[in-house]
């Protein structure tokens, strides 16, 4: 079954440490993204990745990093210097980074920071 | 900017009525796409239906159809006898064709709005 995977679905950690949240997709898509969702509210794009080895800040980049290494893979780490970690986070793929293609999303990671 | 306005935070029916969400959105683009996602209580993001700008026939998949009128800016989607499972969050989302990030390179970006929570009651 083609999807995309988030792992862990829940996450804890305290204030002050890094965390890195994995997303894996066997779409063979070539655009990945990553989302914050707070509550009532829509979704904000963080980063977004067209092709291996390029990535780009979408809107509330600030205080997290991405890599794209390998075509499947698209982990987000959530550094300390992020003011309100605790959000849903999304991963979503799409064929190509371009308006006409929609987007696929995994299950989510939920982060708490205490 | 492109923005998009679900003004119906929440709505709340009973099995078997038909409930419309509404959705408007704002571009300078002429050529766009619009999207319906669906989220239910386990938070994945379910893709519903896109449609692009130039397309203005209203769609129906089963109890689902979408209204699409250009003249007001409105993409609304409509459920006929309402069932428990449909129960969920809707996003209407934009996505302008020539959006171009400070590179100067185009690419799908996603505009969402801010949901309608959906409680349909047996």
């Amino acid at each position: 079954d083609g999807g995309i995977t988030q792992s862990p679905k829940y996450l804890f950690r305290k204030e002050g440490q890094n965390v890195t949240l994995s997303c894996e997709q066997n779409l063979n898509h070539d655009a990945m993204y990553w989302y914050r969702q707070d509550p009532g509210q829509g979704l904000r794009l963080i980063y977004y990745s067209q092709i291996v080895n390029d990535f780009q800040k979408g809107d509330i980049a600030e205080g997290y990093s991405v890599s794209r290494e390998k075509k499947e893979s698209f982990p987000l780490t959530v550094t300390s210097a992020q003011k309100n970690p605790t959000a849903f986070y999304l991963c979503a793929s799409s064929l190509l980074a371009a308006s006409s293609y929609e987007q696929y999303f995994g299950p989510g990671t939920r982060l708490t920071v205490t | 900017a492109q923005k998009v306005t679900q003004a119906q935070t929440e709505i709340s029916v009973v099995e078997k009525e038909d409930v419309t969400l509404d959705c408007v959105y704002e571009t300078r683009d002429t050529t766009y796409y619009l999207f319906w996602y669906k989220q239910p209580p386990s938070g994945e993001l379910v893709f519903l239906i896109r449609r692009n700008s130039f397309d203005e026939q209203n769609e129906i998949s089963g109890r689902y159809s979408w209204n699409f009128q250009k003249s007001t800016s409105s993409f609304n989607f409509t459920i006929t006898a309402s069932q428990v499972v449909d129960s969920a969050v809707y996003f209407c989302a934009l996505s302008e064709a020539n959006f171009a990030n400070a590179g100067g390179t185009s690419y799908g970006k996603l505009t969402f709005g801010q949901g309608t929570i959906l409680t349909v009651h047996p």
